[in-house]
């Protein structure tokens, strides 16, 4: 059962380069979501979606983009990497009902580095 | 806004000890609670949850009350394992028509045997 799958699962980049870092699920969930988390912070929430087509702005939504052209993908770009960037990066993915429950299934993790 | 404090650690403790970390949170209106846990190298995984005031959440021995009067969810077990030495975050999740989940900074437990 392969669940939440992101990749890459590591990356190390260029101050001002790009990417994208692709999470997907096989769960046929509605929501999906990208967290960060880093060191005494915690998770905090980037971006999020509750659909095919939809996204909205999380907690910390500058510097970043996000596509769900696909309801079992969910895309966070990078446009022009920071140092501030570096962190680990999460998704999660529910269905509608463990969304109002507050069941998140989330992926192991993509480690970016920022040079 | 929302938030949820928890205990800083990380957090020692002797094989078969009892454990508390605590958690508290600000909220508006009647928010569901939750412990989650990370294991290293991976995605966090829900433990408990409770929905409702005086509910009590509970599963693997540990357990936590959603206490509304002193806005707490405190997470206890009663004798800790060398594998339960893993994160423990505590979240919230604010009423209907959100799908926000909000998280405290996690509280690393290392048991010793």
């Amino acid at each position: 059962n392969a669940g939440v799958t992101q990749t890459p699962k590591f990356r190390v980049l260029k101050t001002g380069q790009s990417m994208t870092l692709l999470c997907a699920q096989d769960m046929n969930h509605e929501y999906m979501y990208w967290y960060r988390q880093d060191p005494g912070m915690g998770l905090r929430l980037i971006h999020y979606s509750v659909g095919e087509g939809t996204t909205a702005k999380g907690e910390v939504p500058d510097g970043y983009n996000v596509s769900r052209l696909k309801k079992q993908n969910f895309l966070l770009g990078l446009e022009s990497a920071a140092p501030s960037q570096t962190s680990v990066y999460f998704c999660a993915s529910s269905s509608g009902r463990d969304a109002v429950t507050g069941e998140l299934f989330f992926g192991e993790g993509s480690r970016l580095t920022v040079l | 806004g929302d938030s949820v404090t928890q205990m800083e650690g990380p957090v020692t403790l002797s094989e078969e000890a009892f454990l508390t970390i605590n958690c508290t949170y600000t909220a508006t209106g009647y928010p569901s609670l939750f412990w989650y846990v990370q294991y290293p190298g991976e995605g966090l995984q829900l433990l408990l949850k409770a929905t409702k005031a005086d509910d009590k959440g509970s599963n693997k021995g540990f357990e936590a009350t959603y206490r509304k009067e002193t806005t707490s969810f405190h997470l206890e077990k009663g004798s800790v394992q060398v594998s339960d030495s893993v994160v423990y975050f505590c979240a919230l999740l604010r009423g209907a028509g959100s799908y926000q989940l909000t998280f405290g900074k996690g509280t690393k437990l290392s048991v010793i045997p």
